[in-house]
């Protein structure tokens, strides 16, 4: 069946640490793929993308993400995380059927922050 | 920055009461969505809009709902007669183009039924 999944639900990292988001998608083609993330009270931002070529993607924020197809994966990456990044995370693929026309999310991992 | 704004940020309604949401896009973006997250679960894709219609709509979107752009700014999702099971926060979304353009979402309305 097609699906996204992010299979950490909650992620707690020290202020200054590295971060790694995992996301897995399983669909006939590669999809396109994108990282969103959701602020409390906030609607979801776009942090990254990525449709083909460089499998290694830069974002905003200071974050990138890493398309590996082999392993239908596209972990989200930070190599030092600050407070300000405390927000629920949603990885989301637009599948190729249909257009790429609609976002199909995952459950979403929500990072809290130590200070 | 240009943003998605919706409205009312929180909306409570009776079961079985008429509800319409609003969204007004960014103004140059043609296509527009509308997704859904239930408490605790995945945002939702509902609809999808483009050139005056529906291209695309999930299982989700059944009768009980229908989406319009009434005028050159707004963009409305209709609940016809609410369920207890329609309470979510509802996201407006809308793009320039499709595929490699960038969804913008709006900041969400809470729709609560009672």
């Amino acid at each position: 069946a097609q699906s996204v999944t992010q299979p950490d639900i909650h992620i707690t990292v020290s202020e200054g640490a590295s971060l790694e988001l995992r996301c897995n998608y399983s669909y006939g083609a590669t999809p396109y793929l994108f990282w969103y993330v959701q602020s409390p009270g906030q609607g979801l931002q776009l942090l990254l993308k990525y449709f083909s070529g460089d499998t290694l993607v830069q974002g905003i924020k200071g974050f990138e993400a890493e398309f590996k197809r082999s392993q239908s994966s596209f972990n989200l990456r930070k190599p030092s995380v600050h407070w300000s990044d405390a927000a629920e995370y949603f990885c989301a693929v637009a599948p190729f059927s249909g257009g790429y026309n609609k976002l199909i999310f995952g459950a979403g991992t929500r990072l809290a922050v130590h200070p | 920055e240009p943003e998605v704004t919706q409205t009312p940020s929180h909306q409570v309604t009776q079961m079985g009461q008429e509800v319409i949401l609003r969204c007004v896009p960014i103004s140059n973006h043609l296509y527009f969505y509308w997704y859904r997250q239930i408490l605790g679960q995945k945002v939702e894709f509902l609809v999808s809009f483009y050139n005056n219609e529906i291209s695309e709509k999930s299982e989700i979107f059944d009768d009980q709902f229908s989406v319009e752009r009434p005028d050159g700014s707004n963009f409305t999702l209709k609940i016809r007669s609410t369920k207890l099971e329609d309470s979510a926060m509802y996201f407006c979304a809308s793009s320039e183009g499709l595929a490699e353009d960038t969804q913008y979402f709006g900041p969400g309305t809470r729709l609560t039924v009672l």
